[in-house]
């Protein structure tokens, strides 16, 4: 069964750093990537996802995530983020059903 | 994308009742799954939801606490039964699946059980 870890739980950083937060899944065929972020108190959205071709995907917000075949990755980059993208993002992956990570909880300094 | 209505939005339940929550789409869809969100976590699968059988559950869940109904391809419900304090959560249906598919999530429903 495919399964979606992400390597960190909680990171705070102050404004304008750059964010990379890691992913990786684990399915040997073909799957469907994803990155979703939850604003506190607010649905699940989508940021971006890969299916297939360029992978290097840019997404709403500014971010971006690259999928790295050979190393089952698909980590999310923002070169520099805002107060405003504290929130919480999943990573997940989909064959039939969208597996989802377990979140990494970003604080954003002022 | 398929949208998707889900009702209710929010519920304040006794223990020991059960509540049945319904997911509406716009179009057919093949694939249909319900989700829970426990307080500060991730997404966790419950089961597909399958036109004309029975639900496939995942580890941990079963039929006779979540049990769900797939009347058609546009519709289904999740039933929380025998409820206490532990299934407060916010509960999702989504639709899609398949490759080079898309998801679409419903809004929630918000859960708490006193």
């Amino acid at each position: 069964a495919q399964s979606v870890s992400q390597h960190n739980h909680h990171v705070i950083l102050s404004e304008a750093a750059s964010l990379e937060l890691g992913c990786n899944y684990s399915y040997g065929g073909t799957v469907n990537l994803f990155w979703y972020v939850q604003y506190p108190g607010q649905h699940l959205q989508l940021l971006l996802k890969y299916f297939s071709g360029d992978p290097l995907v840019k997404g709403i917000k500014g971010f971006e995530a690259e999928f790295i075949k050979s190393k089952f990755s698909f980590n999310l980059r923002k070169p520099s983020v805002q107060w405003s993208d504290t929130a919480e993002y999943f990573c997940a992956a989909a064959v039939r059903e969208i597996i989802f990570g377990k979140g990494t909880r970003l604080h954003i300094l002022p | 994308s398929a949208v998707i209505s889900q009702k209710p939005s929010r519920d304040i339940c006794q223990r020991g009742t059960s509540l049945t929550i319904q997911c509406q789409v716009d179009s057919q869809v093949t694939m249909m799954f319900w989700y829970r969100q426990q307080p500060g976590q991730s997404l966790t699968l419950i089961a597909t939801a399958n036109q004309g059988s029975e639900a496939t559950y995942e580890s941990g869940f079963v039929i006779d606490k979540f049990p769900i109904s797939r009347p058609n391809l546009t519709f289904s419900t999740l039933t929380v039964s025998n409820m206490s304090p532990e299934d407060s959560s916010i509960y999702l249906c989504s639709v899609g699946g398949g490759i080079n598919y898309g998801y679409t999530f419903g809004s929630g429903t918000r859960l708490t059980v006193v």
